[in-house]
């Protein structure tokens, strides 16, 4: 079983729509979750993040994490054609693991017009 | 405030020959980290320095694979002797500190291709 999974894809959704990505993890030790977003030939960079158990609000962003469930997730409001883009959920530890970023395989998001 | 930098941008070599990649954090980032990134797949940590010691290696092919931050500053990676497999992106981030709290920045990247 991989440490962070993400929802199969690729996902796509007419502009406008709400897009829905989906992340489990399976390490308990994970304190703090991060999305980042990856364009096409580009590095990754950091959408949100979230820690705590409930729901975090950026914009048109919502993260969600459910901590008993082991599950986290990216809710895009009125998605746009720019937001088309490889989503990557990572899963960080805290302690002596030195804060390691574990990243998941990333799920494909196409907006249509 | 100036990001991440990398070098080279993109590296054609054949295999068995050696490479090497060259990072400078942000000024003042004490954790660094080295990437590889297959097409296709998530970025999978290959090495972590707080300032100049190595905090986690564990997923780096060290017969092959070697990083230095000698003055807990600049990195550099290389790979010696290169194989097919290794054609990715190498990313290299930074952050203040190796915390969760701590948002990694991530710079460029460099694209090695392996013949």
């Amino acid at each position: 079983q991989k440490e962070v999974e993400q929802n199969s894809g690729p996902l796509s959704v007419p502009e406008g729509a709400i897009a829905s990505l989906n992340c489990t993890y399976s390490d308990r030790g994970s304190q703090s979750f991060f999305w980042y977003r990856q364009y096409s030939g580009k590095s990754p960079e950091l959408i949100m993040f979230i820690y705590s158990n409930g729901d975090k609000e950026d914009g048109r962003f919502t993260a969600q994490l459910n901590k008993a469930s082991q599950y986290v997730s990216l809710l895009i409001r009125d998605s746009q054609p720019s937001d088309s883009a490889t989503y990557l959920c990572a899963g960080r530890a805290g302690g002596t693991s030195y804060g390691k970023l574990t990243f998941g395989q990333g799920t494909i998001l196409t907006v249509h017009p | 405030e100036a990001g991440v930098a990398q070098s080279p941008r993109y590296k054609i070599i054949e295999k068995r020959q050696s490479v090497a990649f060259w990072c400078n954090p942000i000024s003042g980032h004490a954790t660094l980290y080295w990437y590889q990134q297959i097409l296709g797949q998530g970025p999978k940590l290959l090495i972590q320095f707080q300032n100049n010691g190595v905090v986690d290696d564990s997923q780096l092919p060290k017969d092959r694979f070697s990083a230095e931050r000698l003055k807990g500053v600049d990195s550099t990676l290389k790979i010696q002797p290169a194989k097919l497999e290794d054609s990715a992106v190498y990313l290299c981030a930074s952050s203040l500190w190796a915390h969760p709290s701590y948002e990694q920045y991530f710079g460029p990247g460099t694209r090695l291709t392996v013949t």
